[in-house]
Order: C-alpha cells, then sequence, then structure tokens
C-alpha cells in the first residue's frame, strides 16, 4: 500500500536532549512538509522541500533541522534550542503545487 | 494579516441542518485551494479541491470567489459523523513554490 508513515507515534524527550521524528513515503512523491500543531491550533510550517538535498525553513524552524537526503525520507530533529517542543508533529507530502498533500498519522512529542 | 483565515466557531447545528464556513487569503497569486477535515487527535484529511468552477461532492459543496479572494465550504443535511475541525488550505505563489498554508481551522458540532 502506499502511503506515508511517521514514527514513533508518542515520543517523550527528556530537558536538553536531542530527538528525531521520522518520516517516510513510498508515494514517489518531490515536495515533503512538516508542520507542528498545538492544542487548539492550526498548522505552522516547519520545515519543507521540493527536491532532494534540498529545503526551505518555515514559519517556525527555530530549534529544529532536517535533512533530505533520500526522496522517500524527510526526518525531522528537534533540538534542545526548541524550547516548548511539546506538541502533535505531522509531515506530508504531495507530487506537485496544484495537488493535495497527504499526512502522516503524527508523532506526539512530550517532553519529560 | 494572516495568510489565510477563517472563523474559528465552533458551529453547533442540529442534524439535517445547513451549514456554511468560509475562509479568506491574503495571497491574490495563490494556485491551488483544498479544504481538509480533522478529526480530534488524528491527521488531517483532504476532504475537497476547490476549483475556480467550483465543485460538488454529495452533500459538500466548495466555492473559490478570487476577485474576493475566499473560498467557502457548503454542507448540506449535516450528520454527527459531520462534528470535526475543517481546515481551509490555501497553496500561494512565491519565488520557491509550493508551501501549503493552512488556517487554523473552523469547529463544527453536530448534535441530534
Amino acid at each position: 500500500d502506499g502511503g506515508i508513515t511517521q514514527s514513533p507515534k508518542y515520543l517523550f524527550r527528556k530537558e536538553g536532549q536531542n530527538v528525531t521524528l521520522s518520516c517516510e513515503q513510498n508515494l514517489n512523491h518531490d515536495a515533503m512538509y512538516w508542520y507542528r500543531q498545538d492544542p487548539g491550533q492550526g498548522l505552522r510550517l516547519i520545515y519543507y522541500s521540493q527536491i532532494v538535498n534540498d529545503f526551505q525553513k518555515g514559519d517556525i524552524a527555530e530549534g529544529y533541522s532536517v535533512s533530505r537526503e533520500k526522496k522517500e525520507s524527510f526526518p525531522l530533529t528537534v533540538t534542545s534550542a526548541q524550547k516548548n517542543p511539546t506538541a502533535f508533529y505531522l509531515c506530508a507530502s504531495r507530487a506537485s503545487s496544484i495537488t493535495e498533500a497527504f499526512f502522516g498519522q503524527g508523532t506526539r512529542l512530550t517532553v519529560v | 494579516r494572516k495568510e489565510v483565515e477563517q472563523d474559528p466557531g465552533p458551529f453547533n447545528v442540529p442534524e439535517g441542518a445547513t451549514v456554511a464556513f468560509n475562509c479568506t487569503y491574503s495571497n491574490s497569486a495563490s494556485q491551488s485551494f483544498f479544504w481538509y477535515r480533522q478529526d480530534c487527535r488524528k491527521e488531517p484529511k483532504l476532504l475537497m479541491s476547490v476549483y475556480s468552477s467550483g465543485n460538488e461532492d454529495g452533500r459538500f459543496t466548495a466555492q473559490l470567489n478570487r476577485a474576493s479572494q475566499y473560498i467557502s465550504l457548503l454542507i448540506r443535511d449535516s450528520k454527527l459523523s459531520d462534528s470535526a475541525t475543517y481546515l481551509c488550505v490555501v497553496n500561494p505563489l512565491r519565488e520557491y513554490g509550493n508551501k501549503l498554508v493552512f488556517g487554523a481551522g473552523t469547529i463544527l458540532r453536530v448534535k441530534s
């Protein structure tokens, strides 16, 4: 089945730790995105990538980093510089600028 | 001004009612538009794309008004299962394309 997979579903991080969220897609999509959603709020763009080895900062990139070494994969690292990382993280991909985006099931990150 | 604005609601309606949501966007060169549905603690899922000529899918009708820069979603004969948050999504045309911008969402509660 084609789709987009995020892992893990739940993640707990200690203060000062870096953690990496996985996002893999087998839809052959060029564009991939990372969003953050806080309770009762909309999605805010962290980073996006149009093609392999290229990515752009979104609206709230501070404290996050990404890589796009393969078309299928777009991992997000939440660094210790991100002061308030507890949130729901969503990864998405799309084929082109006129088609819809498909989302993974999300990762809930909690700082303990 | 936010790039995409929605009335957050909540809209509380009885079963069988007709309800309409509007969404305004600021970038007049935006090139693609979508409505997504998000259930509590789940990922967003595409409800429908919005075309210039308008489009209908069963009980759902979407319209685009480029002159006034808004899109609308009409839900007829509301069902309990329509209760969710409805997200307006716009792809503004930029130098580096394919950025998807989400509205904060409109909450719909359908009651028996």
